[in-house]
C-alpha cells in the first residue's frame, strides 16, 4: 500500500516552454500533497504544500507564478513549471500524506528529472 | 544552525556489519520521526516511523528516539550490499504547531555496504 506515482519520470525541454508533472496516490486518498526539488547530493527542499480543493502554500523564495500547483482531487496533484529555464533543471519529487490513519508520514513518488536546454 | 543535523558521511562498512545512523535536532516541537532510504535517482522510501520517544523494530531495522537528548538513531543489522543508499532522517511537529504536517529533513547519510 501507500504507492505514489509520478509522470513523466524524466523530461527534456527547450528553454521557455512549460512542463507539467503529475503526482498520483494510487491506493489511498491524499488530502495533502507536497512538492520538493532536490539538487545532486543535497537533501530535499520543500517547494509547496498542496491541499485538495484549495490554493497551494509556497515556501519562502519559491515563485508561485512560476511553479503552478493544482490539487484537483484526492488522488492527483500537478506541478507546472512555466517558462522553464536551465536553472530550473532539477529532480522534482512529490509526496502524499494519507487522509486517514494515525500516521503523519509522507509517501514519496519516484521523482521526475527535468532538464531544460 | 540547522534544525536537523545529520552527518553526511560517506559511511562504508563490510557486509554483515551493524550500521548506526544518527540525527540530532533542536526543535522541541518535533514529535514524529521518520527514516527514509533513497537510492540514486529515485524517490525516498519510508523505512521507519515512530512517534515520541522509544524504540521500534522492523526486521533488520531498529529506530530509537530520545526526545530528552533530541537524538534519533537508525540501526541496521546484518547489513547487505542492497542497503547501499542515502538515508534521510525526517521529523514533523504535532497538531497545532507551525511544523505540523511538514517534514524537516536531515542532509542524508551516504551508506555503502561492500561485499
Amino acid at each position: 500500500g501507500a504507492v505514489v506515482s509520478q509522470h513523466p519520470s524524466w523530461v527534456i525541454c527547450k528553454s521557455g516552454t512549460s512542463v507539467k508533472i503529475e503526482c498520483r496516490s494510487l491506493d489511498f486518498q491524499a488530502t495533502t500533497m507536497f512538492w520538493y526539488r532536490q539538487f545532486p547530493k543535497q537533501s530535499l527542499m520543500l517547494m509547496a504544500t498542496s491541499n485538495e480543493g484549495s490554493k497551494a502554500t509556497y515556501e519562502q523564495g519559491v515563485e508561485k507564478d512560476k511553479f503552478l500547483i493544482n490539487h484537483a482531487s484526492l488522488t492527483l496533484s500537478t506541478l507546472t513549471v512555466t517558462s522553464a529555464h536551465p536553472e530550473d533543471s532539477s529532480f522534482y519529487i512529490c509526496s502524499a500524506r494519507a487522509s486517514r490513519g494515525p500516521t503523519r508520514a509522507q509517501y514519496f513518488g519516484p521523482g521526475t528529472r527535468l532538464l531544460v536546454l | 544552525q540547522k534544525e536537523v543535523e545529520q552527518d553526511p558521511g560517506p559511511l562504508s562498512v563490510p557486509e554483515g556489519a551493524i550500521v548506526s545512523l544518527n540525527c540530532t535536532y533542536s526543535n522541541s516541537a518535533f514529535q514524529y520521526f521518520m527514516w527514509y532510504r533513497q537510492y540514486s535517482r529515485k524517490g525516498p522510501e519510508l523505512l521507519m516511523y515512530t512517534y515520541s520517544s522509544g524504540n521500534k523494530e522492523d526486521g533488520r531495522f531498529t529506530a530509537q528516539v530520545d526526545k530528552s537528548s533530541k537524538y534519533i538513531s537508525l540501526f541496521i543489522r546484518d547489513s547487505q550490499p542492497s542497503d547501499s543508499a542515502t538515508y534521510l532522517c525526517a521529523m514533523s511537529g504535532g497538531a497545532g504547531g507551525t511544523s505540523y504536517g511538514k517534514l524537516t529533513f536531515g542532509q542524508g547519510t551516504i551508506l555503502t555496504v561492500h561485499p
